[in-house]
C-alpha cells in the first residue's frame, strides 16, 4: 500500500532556481519525513516534520505540512547540480504497527 | 564508523535457487526493515522487525523470509517462490517508534 504520492514525478530546472516537490497522503500521521536517493544508492534522511508542526527549515531545505489537506511540500532553494536525485516522502501510520510507508518519489534534475 | 552494511552489492540468482542478502548494523538500533525498489518506483516494505526474535510481514512478504537472531543482523532470503525477484533491495534501521531510518547502500539482485 502506498500512503504518499509525490507530485511532480519528474522535475528539471536550471541551477540556482528553486525546486518544489509536493506529497499527499491518505490517513492520519504521527510525522512526515523526506529522504533523498542518488542513483543506485541508499536513501538519506533529510528532514522530519511532526503532525503538530507547520513548517521546518534545514539549510536550503524548507518543509511545510498541512494536516487539514493531508499534504506536504519540500522546497530546495538555490539549487545545485549536486541536488540531482530522487526525493521521497514517507509517513508512519497512526493506526497499526511501526511501518514507514514511502511514496513513489520525485526525480529532480538540476541542469548546469 | 557507525552504520548499516549490506552485502553483496550485486547478486545473481538461478532458477529455483534461494539466495540470502546480508544486512548488519552497529548503530544499536532496535528496529530493522527490508524494502524492495523496482526501477523508477518507490519503496515497498517486505519485512520489518522491532525487536530480536520477532518480525512482521510487510506489504509484499510472499516469496521472502527473514530472521532476527541478533540485534545487529537481519538477513533476507529470497526464495524460489519469488517469481520476479529482480530488484534493488534496501535494508534500513531505526531507533524505534516514529524515528527516522538509516539505510544501507543496497543490493541489486538479478536473475540469470
Amino acid at each position: 500500500s502506498q500512503q504518499g504520492e509525490e507530485d511532480p514525478q519528474a522535475l528539471s530546472i536550471q541551477e540556482g532556481e528553486n525546486a518544489t516537490m509536493n506529497c499527499s497522503y491518505k490517513t492520519s500521521i504521527n510525522n512526515l519525513q523526506w529522504y533523498r536517493q542518488n542513483s543506485g544508492r541508499g536513501l538519506v534522511h533529510l528532514i522530519l516534520i511532526r503532525s503538530n508542526e507547520r513548517e521546518k527549515h534545514s539549510g536550503r531545505l524548507r518543509v511545510t505540512l498541512d494536516t487539514s489537506k493531508k499534504s506536504s511540500s519540500l522546497l530546495i532553494t538555490a539549487s545545485r547540480a549536486a541536488d540531482t536525485a530522487s526525493y521521497f516522502c514517507a509517513t508512519y501510520l497512526i493506526q497499526g504497527a511501526q511501518k514507514l510507508v514511502f511514496g513513489q518519489g520525485t526525480r529532480l534534475t538540476i541542469n548546469p | 564508523d557507525g552504520g548499516i552494511t549490506q552485502s553483496p552489492k550485486y547478486l545473481f540468482r538461478k532458477e529455483g535457487q534461494n539466495v540470502t542478502l546480508s544486512c548488519e548494523q552497529n548503530l544499536n538500533h532496535d528496529a530493522m526493515y527490508w524494502y524492495r525498489q523496482d526501477p523508477g518506483q518507490g519503496l515497498r516494505l517486505i519485512y520489518y522487525s522491532q525487536i530480536v526474535n520477532d518480525f512482521q510481514k510487510g506489504d509484499i512478504a510472499e516469496g521472502y523470509s527473514v530472521s532476527r537472531e541478533k540485534k545487529e543482523s537481519f538477513p533476507l532470503t529470497v526464495t524460489s517462490a519469488q517469481k520476479n525477484p529482480t530488484a534493488f533491495y534496501l535494508c534500513a534501521s531505526g531507533r524505534g517508534e516514529w524515528e527516522k531510518l538509516f539505510f544501507g547502500s543496497g543490493t541489486q539482485l538479478s536473475v540469470l
